[in-house]
Order: C-alpha cells, then sequence, then structure tokens
C-alpha cells in the first residue's frame, strides 16, 4: 500500500521568496514519485516526476524535487515566487512496477502569493 | 483529440437523478482513470480501466456508482440516485502503458452539483 502525506494545506509565501511544499510518502515498494499542479478551473498539469533515475529532479516553471529515501521525502521547491505560481499543488505515489497503476494523492496544498 | 476531454462540464441535477459523466481520453492511451476531487478531500481514486476491462474499482463509494468503456477509448462514469454527497469535480485522466512511467493526462474535469 502506498500513501503521501502533505503537510500544510494552505502556504502562503512573498513574491521572490522561496517556495518549499513538503511530501512525505509510504511505499512498500520502490515508487515513483509526481508533483502536480492544478490552477483555477483547469484539470491537473505534472510539474515533475522521480523515476528511479537522478534524485534532485527539474521540472517546469523553475521548480525541483529531491528524492531523500532516508526521509521518505520528495519536497517541492522554488527559489523565488512568481504570482502565476499561485495554485493548488498535488503530490502523488505509484508503484515502480513498468506498467500502468494508479496514482494515490495527497490532499494538496494551496499556495499563495503576495505582493 | 490533443487531449483528454470530458463532458459535460458542468452538471446540476436534483436530488434522485441519474446522471452520466463521460470521458474521452487521448488516442491511443490504453489506461483511463476516474478521480473524485471534493472541497478538503483531494483526490479521490474511484477507478481504473485497461482496455475494457477495469482491474481495480476499489474506490467507487458504492454500488450507486458503475463505469463502463467501450472499444478501449470512450468511458461513461454512472451516479444513479444522486445524493447531495456526490456533488464533486470528477476527474478523468489516461496514460500509455506502452513504456509507462507512471504519468497521467488530465481533463479538465466535470463539476456536479446535486441540490
Amino acid at each position: 500500500a502506498q500513501s503521501v502525506t502533505q503537510l500544510g494545506s494552505h502556504v502562503s509565501v512573498s513574491e521572490g521568496a522561496l517556495v518549499l511544499l513538503r511530501c512525505n510518502y509510504s511505499s512498500s515498494v520502490p515508487p515513483y514519485l509526481f508533483w502536480y499542479v492544478q490552477y483555477p478551473n483547469q484539470g491537473l498539469q505534472l510539474l515533475l516526476k522521480y523515476t528511479s533515475a537522478a534524485t534532485l529532479v527539474k521540472g517546469i516553471n523553475g521548480f525541483e524535487a529531491e528524492f531523500k529515501k532516508s526521509e521518505t521525502s520528495f519536497h517541492l521547491t522554488k527559489p523565488s515566487a512568481h504570482m502565476s505560481d499561485a495554485a493548488e499543488y498535488f503530490c502523488a505515489v505509484s508503484p515502480n512496477t513498468g506498467t500502468a497503476s494508479k496514482l494515490t494523492f495527497g490532499t494538496g496544498t494551496r499556495l499563495q502569493v503576495t505582493l | 483529440g490533443a487531449g483528454v476531454s470530458q463532458s459535460p462540464s458542468n452538471k446540476v441535477t436534483e436530488k434522485g437523478k441519474d446522471v452520466e459523466l463521460r470521458c474521452d481520453p487521448i488516442s491511443g492511451h490504453t489506461a483511463l482513470y476516474w478521480y473524485r476531487q471534493s472541497l478538503g478531500q483531494g483526490l479521490e481514486f474511484l477507478i481504473y480501466f485497461q482496455g475494457n476491462s477495469a482491474p481495480d474499482k476499489s474506490g467507487l463509494p458504492s454500488d450507486r456508482f458503475s463505469a463502463e468503456r467501450t472499444g478501449g477509448s470512450v468511458s461513461t462514469l454512472t451516479i444513479q440516485r444522486t445524493q447531495q454527497e456526490d456533488s464533486a469535480v470528477y476527474l478523468c485522466a489516461s496514460s500509455s502503458t506502452y513504456r509507462d512511467t507512471g504519468e497521467l493526462f488530465f481533463g479538465e474535469g466535470s463539476r456536479l452539483t446535486v441540490l
């Protein structure tokens, strides 16, 4: 069984400040890990994914995440927040089985960016 | 089409009525997923199709919910005798099992409101 926990349902940062959204996972098999972003009234869009290659993963819009097995974490960061980053962010996990399988999502973190 | 298409985008119905939600996945994607997104609940897995069969329907909340997929393409999620707690955004996603890395491509969702 797999699960993800996102700490903080709401995060507020100033424009230009560091963004840190936390995700911890639980998985009995080597996982694939994902961050998705959802802008208002839109579907989910993939930001980045970890598929057992490099532990530091770079995604779109300047976001990156680091897979830390010892901490079972996959936190999302961006050095400098922009107003356009305001959205809801979801961490997700699936088993690394080489075949399609469902993603298990966290409850999401809403990011607010203020001037 | 280029992306996952869902219809209707919005549906308002009265308690006790049946509703059908449609999903048209990305051409060639053999895996199709339904998720439900409720306020404060994150994304809840409902059912997963591989081709026309459903290996995992563990997330369907009750026997009022059913889904089918025909021709390995379009899927319909049916909710019978709708209840107010069924109000949510129903998201469909698809993925390719060929060289799969677990990434899902989402539609924009069908927002269901049960009065």
